[in-house]
């Protein structure tokens, strides 16, 4: 799986958009792009993934560069429960054994 | 809909004691994970298993036994504690998606 690249602390202003990069310069193109986060003492939760297109749901928006090298997690009004700590997670979706390899990830601080 | 649920909560044992750890999902997923998380640190996998019938050693898996009991429970046994073995434990299941799911976790010491 692909190694990616991330800053270990963000913060941002409650209300406001958190823009979370991550580089991932050696991605091969069955790769997708996972994002997590671990509230404190919690268990990660999944939060969105996508190829190659920018990818939407409810809880955030992905963009993904053209060339894939890097992509963007947005979380478009960022409240104080989304202080967490974030993973960027490049990998291939095989049908089974799908084992994720989580590095330091991002620790967002979310302030009034 | 309970997800994954993992049990005990919170658990002391004293250096070679052994344990297990229980885990059952109801999503019908076909594979399950057992991680640790050490303090400050990502979580690293220990074993997991791809379907019923079969698991596999992940990063760190030595000092510890898995059972795939059915599709449901995955359980995790440490035959004899060390205190090296002092982490938080995360058990998550995948659909065909490789989307994971995680358990609340399980707080062990190992004294």
């Amino acid at each position: 799986d692909a190694k990616t690249t991330q800053p270990t602390s963000m913060d941002c202003a409650e209300g406001r958009a958190a823009n979370l990069p991550c580089n991932h310069s050696t991605i091969s193109g069955n790769e997708y792009v996972y994002w997590y986060r671990q509230i404190h003492s919690q268990g990660p939760q999944y939060i969105i993934h996508g190829l190659k297109n920018n990818e939407t749901n409810e809880m955030a928006s992905l963009i993904i560069t053209e060339d894939r090298k890097s992509s963007t997690l947005i979380l478009p009004h960022a409240t104080l429960r989304d202080t967490a700590v974030y993973y960027c997670i490049v990998r291939v979706a095989r049908n089974a054994g799908n084992m994720l390899t989580f590095g330091g990830g991002t620790r967002l601080m979310v302030k009034p | 809909n309970a997800g994954v649920t993992q049990t005990p909560k919170f658990q002391v044992l004293k250096t070679g004691q052994s344990m297990t750890l229980q885990c059952a999902q109801d999503m019908n997923h076909n594979s399950m994970y057992w991680y640790r998380q050490d303090p400050g640190m990502g979580l690293r996998l220990i074993y997991y298993s791809a379907s019923e019938g079969t698991t596999d050693k992940g990063e760190v898996p030595n000092g510890y036994n898995v059972s795939r009991l059915n599709k449901r429970e995955f359980s995790l046994r440490l035959e004899s504690a060390a205190p090296s073995q002092t982490s938080v434990y995360f058990c998550a299941s995948s659909s065909s998606k490789a989307i994971q799911y995680f358990g609340a976790g399980t707080r062990l010491s190992v004294l």
